[in-house]
């Protein structure tokens, strides 16, 4: 099962900062947080991921709460092609299987 | 860079044909290779997980299976398809810390 709870549905209007947030209430001291986006008939991109610091990158910026129990997503400028499913993901080690949950669906409206 | 390719992009099969799937990456060694099922408006399914050649993990019961001949190959695999396999299929590679996913075949089994 996944660890991790995110909103079913998102909307965001076109130039905005959307903001996704994920819930990993048990999380371990050795698990990093995850996130991929899988557009329409795609397969999943990777996006960003961190362990307790906050992280940014050419695509987003991920926030990781102090005591790591939840995270956010940044997508700073939103445009319509960021229109897909956000997957958080809790992952370990190298051998720790990645298990998707629901996501939560992004619109981004004009 | 690594890479990975999976073909082919889609393929339509009769109920009861066989089927052969397969998924190679470059670019990396030793990666754990997935196989995940999408069936329509739903999510990802891990179906198959491998950490090295000969070694697969079954993650649900079902008319599939997978082998890993090559490091760097995964092959998925059935015998006679159902119409329920139809689904979108995405190969999958993790390393140390991100993952990548191929574009995903999409089956239909008629």
């Amino acid at each position: 099962d996944a660890k991790t709870t995110q909103p079913t549905s998102m909307d965001c209007a076109e130039g905005r900062a959307a903001n996704l947030p994920c819930n990993h209430s048990t999380i371990s001291g050795n698990e990093y947080v995850y996130w991929y986006r899988q557009i329409h008939s795609q397969g999943p991109q990777y996006i960003i991921h961190g362990l307790k610091n906050n992280e940014t990158n050419e695509m987003a910026s991920l926030i990781i709460t102090e005591d790591r129990k939840s995270s956010t997503l940044i997508l700073p400028h939103a445009t319509l092609r960021d229109t897909a499913v956000y997957y958080c993901i809790v992952r370990g080690n190298r051998d720790d299987k990645i298990i998707f949950g629901k996501g939560t669906r992004l619109h981004i409206l004009p | 860079s690594q890479t990975i390719h999976q073909w082919p992009a889609t393929l339509v099969q009769p109920v009861g044909s066989p089927l052969s799937l397969e998924c190679t990456v470059e670019g990396t060694s030793n990666p754990n290779l997935y196989w995940y099922r999408q069936a329509a408006g739903r999510g990802l399914q891990l179906l198959f997980y491998s950490v090295g050649i000969g070694q697969i993990s079954s993650e649900v019961p079902q008319n599939l299976s997978a082998s890993r001949p090559q490091d760097r190959q995964f092959i998925l695999s059935s015998k006679k398809l159902l119409l329920s396999d139809s689904g979108f299929y995405l190969c999958a590679w993790t390393g140390e810390a991100e993952a990548f996913f191929g574009q995903g075949t999409r089956l239909t089994v008629v």
